[in-house]
């Protein structure tokens, strides 16, 4: 397997427009994740899938941020207008489910730097 | 939710010290806790994780403790090398999923000849 693909690798925006962010999880995996990475806030959980179902997007800053998992292979985070703030590398990383007792190894992506101008 | 805190965040030794990284965490039912790393400008990776059932875990350079008692775990690098310059980070699975991770803010570590 290639591990989680992530894409685009960079992207540069202007402030007010669309940005979308798009993650291919390990085949197999059963839960996804986006984070955000900063410098002040180090890297923060914004939502995370389990069997493509939206299980907590508490993380998720504000209205202008949405994600979807249409199905087993695929997800974008969607950032609508896009705000100078929003300035981050985002990162995708997939699981298996699992046990509480047993843990798992989360696989990242190799991350989307965004810079909003 | 979980709370997680990291100690330092940030430091420096020479090329074959030893250097040591601490997490303390709130939540008692946590059971696994994993150590990763990330290099500069490149993705977070596991390097270590330790279950509740032991006390330590070691693979060649590096070792990981936990204490439940007192709720904290430590990464444990001995002879380090330039190559282990990188941000490491400790996790907590949050309450009711292992797969839930919350990240400590993260160590700098540099490892200077």
């Amino acid at each position: 397997d290639a591990g989680v693909i992530q894409s685009p690798r960079h992207e540069v925006t202007e402030m007010g427009q669309e940005v979308t962010l798009r993650c291919k999880p390990i085949s197999g995996h059963n839960s996804l994740f986006w984070y955000r990475q900063t410098m002040m806030r180090g890297l923060e959980l914004l939502i995370y899938f389990n069997n493509n179902v939206p299980i907590d997007d508490s993380g998720m800053p504000e209205d202008r941020f949405s994600a979807k998992m249409p199905n087993a292979s695929f997800s974008t985070l969607k950032i609508q207008p896009s705000e100078p703030r929003d300035s981050a590398v985002y990162f995708c990383a997939s699981t298996q489910l699992a046990t509480v007792e047993a843990g798992t190894e989360a696989f990242f992506g190799q991350g989307t730097r965004l810079t909003v101008v | 939710g979980e709370n997680v805190e990291q100690h330092p965040s940030t430091l420096s030794v020479q090329e074959g010290d030893s250097a040591v990284i601490k997490c303390t965490y709130s939540d008692s039912a946590s059971n696994y806790f994993p150590w990763y790393k990330q290099e500069l400008g490149k993705r977070p990776q596991l390097i270590i994780d330790i279950r509740s059932n032991v006390g330590e875990k070691k693979d060649q350079r590096i070792a990981v403790t936990l204490n439940k008692t007192a709720k904290h775990f430590s990464l444990h690098i001995t002879e380090t090398q330039p190559e282990d310059s990188a941000v490491y980070f400790c996790a907590v699975p949050r309450a009711g999923t292992a797969s839930k991770l919350t990240f400590g803010t993260g160590t700098r570590l540099q490892v200077t000849l």
